[in-house]
């Protein structure tokens, strides 16, 4: 069964700062991780998609990478803002759960603070 | 193309009440999924269409949980005899298959419910 851990469950830094969250999943044989942010009492936002043959993704502040070989993948937010303050999920698609289906991390709850 | 759409946005109702949520998809998306999210956790697969099939069912929905998607464009997710365990935000997402990997899922803003 795919599992899939954040790391760590909730972070504060300071405005400014560069941060890293990290994820990491059981079941290497995923199709792609993907990161969403999720405001309080909201949906999901997509922010990126990698592939499983894809070793990184870039988004503005954003830099995600993925090893697939030893089930991690970091999500890279530079030059953080009070605006990024949100909850970070990770989640992927697997062969052994369908490439349909997205098996979530429970979540980093980010604070950033001005 | 206005993102995916849910409503209602809240929903109270008391134990035992039926209660049905519709979600209408980004237009052109062929596949239509719903995910229960409970306080503090990530959100868990219910249920996947693509087009009016339902091809996919989580062990979590139950016999009480019945979802339909009659003409492949909106969704309809009901629940009868509601239990207070039944309390959660409900979120649609769609996506499209023409990239068959490739492809993001873009979630509404969900529907909250409260059972009392």
């Amino acid at each position: 069964k795919q599992e899939v851990t954040q790391i760590p469950a909730a972070l504060s830094v300071p405005e400014g700062e560069n941060l890293v969250l990290n994820c990491s999943f059981t079941d290497s044989a995923i199709y792609n991780l993907q990161w969403f942010r999720q405001d309080p009492g909201k949906g999901l936002t997509s922010l990126l998609l990698i592939q499983s043959s894809q070793r990184e993704q870039t988004s503005g502040r954003l830099n995600a990478s993925l090893d697939k070989s030893s089930g991690r993948s970091t999500l890279y937010i530079a030059a953080s803002q009070p605006g990024d303050s949100a909850t970070y999920l990770c989640a992927v698609t697997g062969e052994n759960t369908g490439f349909q289906k997205l098996v979530f991390g429970t979540g980093t709850r980010l604070l950033v603070s001005p | 193309d206005t993102g995916v759409s849910q409503n209602p946005r809240h929903k109270i109702t008391k134990r035992g009440q039926n209660v049905t949520f519709r979600c209408d998809p980004i237009s052109e998306h062929n596949r239509l999924y719903w995910y229960r999210q409970t306080l503090g956790q990530g959100p868990e697969f219910l249920t996947y269409f693509q087009n009016e099939a339902q091809l996919e069912k989580s062990r979590l929905l139950s016999d009480r949980f019945s979802a339909e998607r009659p003409k492949g464009s909106f969704s309809t997710l009901e629940i009868q005899r509601t239990e207070q365990g039944d309390s959660a935000m409900y979120l649609c997402a769609s996506s499209s298959n023409k990239d068959r990997i490739e492809e993001t899922q873009y979630f509404g803003p969900g529907t909250r419910l409260l059972v009392l």
